[in-house]
């Protein structure tokens, strides 16, 4: 079955320390993207790549990095300039662009969850 | 003006109710729109698009007003597994990420 996979579901991170998220899709979409949801809050953006190495920031990407050298796979790094990482992080994926004149939704992982221990 | 703005909630309906609730959105460019459902702590899933005027699938009907601005959601015959927050998100640009309004909350009990 085609879809996205993300790991691990839950983590954890000492203070000071980078971590890496992973996110995998086999539907063969050319964008993906990478949100972080706090409790009670709306999904915010950090960073998307609508192709193969090229990415842009999004509206909260201080203290992330990502990085997209394949198609199916965007990792995300929180690193330790990140101050409040404590969150839940969903990946998504998209076919990105306009097809039939119609944009396309997007399609997301069941997250994971990040704490600070 | 936020870019999009949705009532919270909770809406408490019993089974069975009609319910609605409404999105504003203050980009006039928007072409599409999607609504989203978000289980607690569980990833959103796609629950209807929207690229005309409308659209319904079963008991969900999804109106845009362009005039005003909004699309709403409308719930016919309430289940308890309807419970969940909806998520209400527009786009207006091809290429770029969704913004994703925070959500209404619906709670729907026997």
């Amino acid at each position: 079955d085609g879809g996205i996979t993300q790991s691990p579901k839950y983590l954890f991170r000492k203070e000071g320390q980078n971590v890496t998220l992973s996110c995998e899709q086999n539907l063969n979409h050319d964008a993906m993207y990478w949100y972080r949801q706090d409790p009670g809050q709306g999904l915010r953006l950090i960073y998307y790549s609508q192709i193969v190495n090229d990415f842009q920031k999004g509206d909260i990407a201080e203290g992330y990095s990502v990085s997209r050298e394949k198609k199916e796979s965007f990792p995300l790094t929180v690193t330790s300039a990140q101050k409040n990482p404590t969150a839940f992080y969903l990946c998504a994926s998209s076919i990105g662009g306009v097809r039939g004149f119609r944009l396309q939704p997007q399609h997301f992982g069941d997250g994971t969850r990040l704490s600070i221990l | 003006r936020k870019e999009v703005e949705q009532d919270p909630g909770p809406f408490n309906v019993p089974e069975g109710a009609t319910v609605a609730f409404n999105c504003t959105y203050s980009n006039s460019a928007s072409q599409s729109f999607f609504w989203y459902r978000q289980d607690c702590r569980k990833e959103p899933k796609l629950l209807m698009s929207v690229y005309s005027s409308g659209n319904e699938d079963g008991r969900f009907t999804a109106q845009l007003n362009r005039a005003s601005q909004y699309i709403s959601l409308l719930i016919r015959d309430s289940k308890l597994s309807d419970s969940a927050t909806y998520l209400c998100v527009p786009l207006y640009q091809a290429g770029t990420a969704l913004i994703f309004g925070k959500g209404t909350t619906l709670s729907v009990s026997s």
